[in-house]
């Protein structure tokens, strides 16, 4: 079975510019979160969906960090414009049931922004 | 407010030596607790967990950890470590609804 998968690996952009990441969780997985990890701030939870919709967003940095669920097998984190402070690395986790439950997480997406 | 925290920023042991990872939670109620491995470049994966009954969990790798309410604890513990152990910990703490959160994580380094 296919873990979480993550899109892309590595992403280079420049400041200004519109970055989105991608997410596949786990099949059946009911609850996905996407965190950010700096060596400044370690592990942050930005958001988490239960069944697509979400239920925290109250670690979203400000109004430039938007995601989305549109279904149980996606989900995006969109930054616009991208600023050099929002480098980190980006994960995404699935569970079958909640931040109660066992979270798999995704390989990250290391964001570098110039 | 709740909350996990790892004193330990960082540990150094040599290898086949005993390890125990620090990890102290704030709630008010017996919460979730989990300890999770990073090694470099990687993502999380789940080591252990507790959510009730046996107060001392088995978990993979050789860990185990013990969950002692009257101490608000949860620390991680291998008998001999392994230099493939060298890897950033993170203990975590979930309470339902909106509220889980990772400690600042201790980084081992295993000593040949």
């Amino acid at each position: 079975d296919a873990g979480v998968i993550q899109s892309p690996r590595h992403e280079v952009t420049e400041m200004g510019q519109e970055v989105t990441l991608r997410c596949k969780p786990i099949s059946g997985h009911n609850s996905l979160f996407w965190y950010r990890q700096t060596m400044m701030r370690g592990l942050e939870l930005l958001i988490y969906f239960n069944n697509n919709v979400p239920i925290d967003d109250s670690g979203m940095p400000e109004d430039r960090f938007s995601a989305k669920m549109p279904n149980a097998s996606f989900s995006t984190l969109k930054i616009q414009p991208s600023e050099p402070r929002d480098s980190a690395v980006y994960f995404c986790a699935s569970s079958l049931g909640g931040n109660t439950d066992t979270q798999y997480f995704g390989p990250g997406t290391r964001l570098t922004v110039l | 407010a709740q909350s996990v925290t790892q004193p330990d920023i960082h540990i150094t042991v040599s290898e086949g030596a005993s390890l125990e990872l620090r990890c102290n939670y704030s709630y008010g109620a017996t919460p979730y607790l989990f300890w999770y491995v990073q090694s470099p470049g990687q993502g999380l994966q789940l080591l252990l967990k507790y959510f009730s009954g046996d107060t001392l969990v088995q978990g993979i790798k050789g860990f185990e950890a013990e969950f002692k309410r009257s101490q608000s604890s949860f620390n991680l513990r291998k008998p001999s470590v392994h230099w493939s152990d060298a890897a950033e910990y993170f203990c975590a703490v979930g309470a339902g609804g909106n509220q889980f959160y990772f400690g600042t994580g201790t980084s081992l380094t295993v000593i040949p």
